[in-house]
């Protein structure tokens, strides 16, 4: 089956500075990585996903890098904030919706 | 956007007892919805795969008998845990999609179950 590995596991950043987590997977037969934030006590947010067709995709501060030949995917988040604080997950699919989770990653944003 | 509904967001129960979670599509019908599990500070374990109309799917090594899945309808999926035991306290959380291949899955806020 699909293995997603993430790092770092833990990321403390300036207020300002970017923050970059990567994620690799192991069936490249998997098309679909969407990126999600957990913070304390609630249940993971979608904030941004890319498919296999694409190799980047951007959202005001956050994009996410795809490449393929390397199975390997990156979140970036621009001019970071404290709300920005939280988990972040990545994740990957193939066929059937399921979604196989990286270990996460604590990002603390530092004022 | 897409809203999935968890309910309750909290419970604590006795040993032996049984607990019912609900996860509600609030505004697109779900033919799939997923549940996990989820222990503090680790990633999420998905349990087993809830199919509206049939039975549903478990991970290996999850007892299908002490957690009842019932899908009755295109927007609504029940997690039953049966006799509680203090193990089985954790955050539960579902997922659902509006069921084509790939379309973006949105989680609940979550159950967090305190057995006592």
């Amino acid at each position: 089956g699909e293995n997603v590995e993430q790092h770092p596991s833990t990321l403390s950043v300036q207020e300002g500075d970017s923050a970059v987590i990567k994620c690799t997977y192991s069936d490249s037969a998997s098309n679909y990585f969407p990126w999600y934030k957990q913070e304390l006590g609630k249940g993971p947010q979608l904030i941004i996903d890319i498919r296999s067709n694409v190799g980047e995709k951007k959202d005001q501060r956050i994009a996410v890098t795809l490449n393929k030949t390397a199975k390997h995917f990156s979140l970036h988040i621009t001019e970071t904030q404290p709300e920005d604080s939280a988990v972040y997950f990545c994740a990957a699919s193939g066929a059937g919706n399921m979604l196989t989770f990286g270990g996460g990653t604590r990002l603390m944003v530092k004022p | 956007g897409a809203v999935v509904s968890q309910h309750p967001s909290w419970v604590i129960c006795k040993s032996g007892t049984s607990v019912k979670i609900e996860c509600r599509s609030l505004d697109f019908q779900a033919t799939t919805m997923f549940w996990y599990r989820q222990f503090p500070k680790q990633s999420l374990m998905l349990m087993a795969t809830s199919n509206e109309g049939s039975k549903a799917t478990y991970e290996q090594g999850v007892e299908k008998d002490k957690f009842l899945i019932n899908h009755a309808s295109l927007t609504l999926s029940t997690l039953t845990v049966t006799s509680a035991h203090p193990e089985d306290s954790s955050f539960y959380i579902c997922s659902a999609g509006r069921g084509a291949i790939n379309s973006p899955l949105h989680f609940g806020n979550g159950t967090r179950l305190t057995v006592t």
